[in-house]
């Protein structure tokens, strides 16, 4: 056990669909993160809340919809995704985003395995 | 902008073989570097990590130091096992950056 939970594991979905992916973590952290993983790539970072405000979007479209109900939840809505979203989608969550990962990292979920068809 | 380079691979060494993976960096500040690993169908693991020059991090067996002259944070082990079959990411933070990530390198250790 991680101490992020992501669900589902796995998820495929139409394009016309609608679709939420969720992370929850109760180690007490503060920041939680978005970050898309596709092969031979780096893996993306997409949103960063803190303290529940989004403090950051990285050029993601709108396609994708980030929402941060408290501290210990993180949800990603998908609409009309692409099938070029196909990807694994993994949260994170570390201690305080204005501290960065500076010496302490962060703690990943084992992410959602997503295909769009 | 901030970037991480790490050695393509994959990497195939057989049990009990010495491991490096390269890892270099391009940073605007003084950033902390990590090593992070991800086993199949898992999210990804702090491995290790340093925070300032000449340190090492190490943590089951793998060391890496923190060498600001080269910018680089090359990943070793002396004597690997089939269970370090897994793809390990170099990553760095730049004055409270969120972590920017390299693509990963997969390792892969036959008995």
């Amino acid at each position: 056990e991680t101490g992020v939970t992501q669900t589902p594991r796995h998820l495929v979905m139409g394009m016309t669909n609608k679709k939420s992916l969720k992370c929850e973590q109760h180690l007490g952290h503060n920041a939680m993160y978005w970050y898309k993983q596709s092969a031979k790539k780096p893996l993306e970072l997409m949103f960063v809340y803190n303290f529940k405000e989004q403090t950051e979007n990285n050029s993601v479209p709108s396609r994708f919809s980030p929402e941060c109900p408290n501290s210990s939840h993180l949800f990603l809505h998908l609409h009309t995704l692409q099938p070029e979203d196909s990807a694994l989608y993994l949260c994170a969550s570390s201690q305080d985003a204005g501290q960065g990962a500076r010496g302490y990292g962060y703690t990943f979920g084992s992410g959602t395995r997503l295909t769009v068809v | 902008g901030d970037s991480v380079t790490q050695m393509e691979g994959p990497v195939t060494l057989s049990e009990e073989a010495f491991l490096t993976i390269n890892c270099t960096y391009t940073a605007t500040g003084y950033p902390s570097l990590f090593w992070y690993v991800q086993y199949p169908g898992e999210g990804l693991q702090l491995l290790l990590k340093a925070t300032k020059a000449d340190d090492k991090g190490s943590n089951k067996g793998f060391e890496a130091t923190y060498r600001k002259e080269t910018t680089s944070f090359h990943l070793e082990k002396g004597s690997v096992q089939v269970s370090d079959s897994a793809v390990y990411f170099c990553a760095l933070s730049d004055q409270g950056t969120a972590l920017i990530f390299g693509k990963g390198t997969t390792l892969s250790v036959s008995s």
